[in-house]
């Protein structure tokens, strides 16, 4: 049983369109996040929600919107898809609890081309 | 701003020997700290965490030690097996629950 599945796991895509990467949990953790890592191994937030409500939202193109229709679900939907936007994009969870980290997904590899 | 870095991409090591992965951070905010093990096409694993409290948290064959004064923190898997060769990843955690994550060493245990 997977505990954080994100769809699709790989995403191949023309400039221009528009995409969106679904996440769930079931966890039962009232937080969620995505992050991005781009081509230097970098992970970086993007954003992330407690319980439905956007508590991180990073300099992030505003062609970036997630979406949380509850508190197991945190999709993410890019409009307009730039060469730039090419990455692996990671959902996670947590507890809220600092020390006991976050339980990832296992990816999603867009490329835009 | 790299706020946490990790200096060596990479690591080799031979099975049953010491393996110590290194980070450094700038910002003293930072209260958590987590080391994460990421396996190729699979999302990072939570391997061990300590406290900013603490210098020293132990689990089985994993140890971190985190030197505030210097804002280094170390990883040390003892004894490495070939199972360990992975990418590890420090992250560092202030408000919000926000980790900040290092870029990674991959390490290698040979047999």
């Amino acid at each position: 049983d997977t505990a954080v599945s994100q769809t699709p796991k790989y995403l191949v895509t023309q400039m221009g369109n528009d995409k969106s990467i679904k996440c769930e949990q079931n966890l039962g953790h009232d937080t969620m996040y995505w992050y991005k890592q781009d081509s230097k191994k970098f992970l970086k937030i993007m954003f992330s929600y407690n319980n439905k409500e956007l508590i991180i939202n990073e300099t992030v193109p505003n062609r970036f919107s997630p979406k949380s229709p509850d508190k197991a679900h945190l999709n993410l939907h890019i409009n307009s898809l730039e060469l730039g936007d090419s990455a692996v994009y990671f959902c996670a969870s947590s507890q809220a609890r600092e020390d006991y980290g976050y339980t990832f997904g296992s990816g999603t590899r867009l490329t835009v081309v | 701003d790299q706020q946490v870095k990790q200096n060596s991409p990479s690591l080799s090591v031979q099975e049953g020997r010491i393996s110590i992965l290194n980070c450094d951070y700038t910002n003293s905010m930072f209260d958590y700290f987590l080391w994460y093990k990421k396996y190729p096409a699979e999302g990072p694993t939570f391997l061990i965490s300590i406290s900013s409290i603490k210098d020293k948290n132990e689990d089985g064959r994993f140890t971190v030690f985190l030197n505030k004064s210097a804002k280094h923190l170390s990883l040390h898997i003892v004894p490495s097996q070939p199972g360990d060769s992975a990418v590890y990843f420090c992250a560092a955690t202030a408000e919000k629950g926000k980790s900040t994550f290092g870029d990674g060493t991959t390490l290698t245990v040979k047999p």
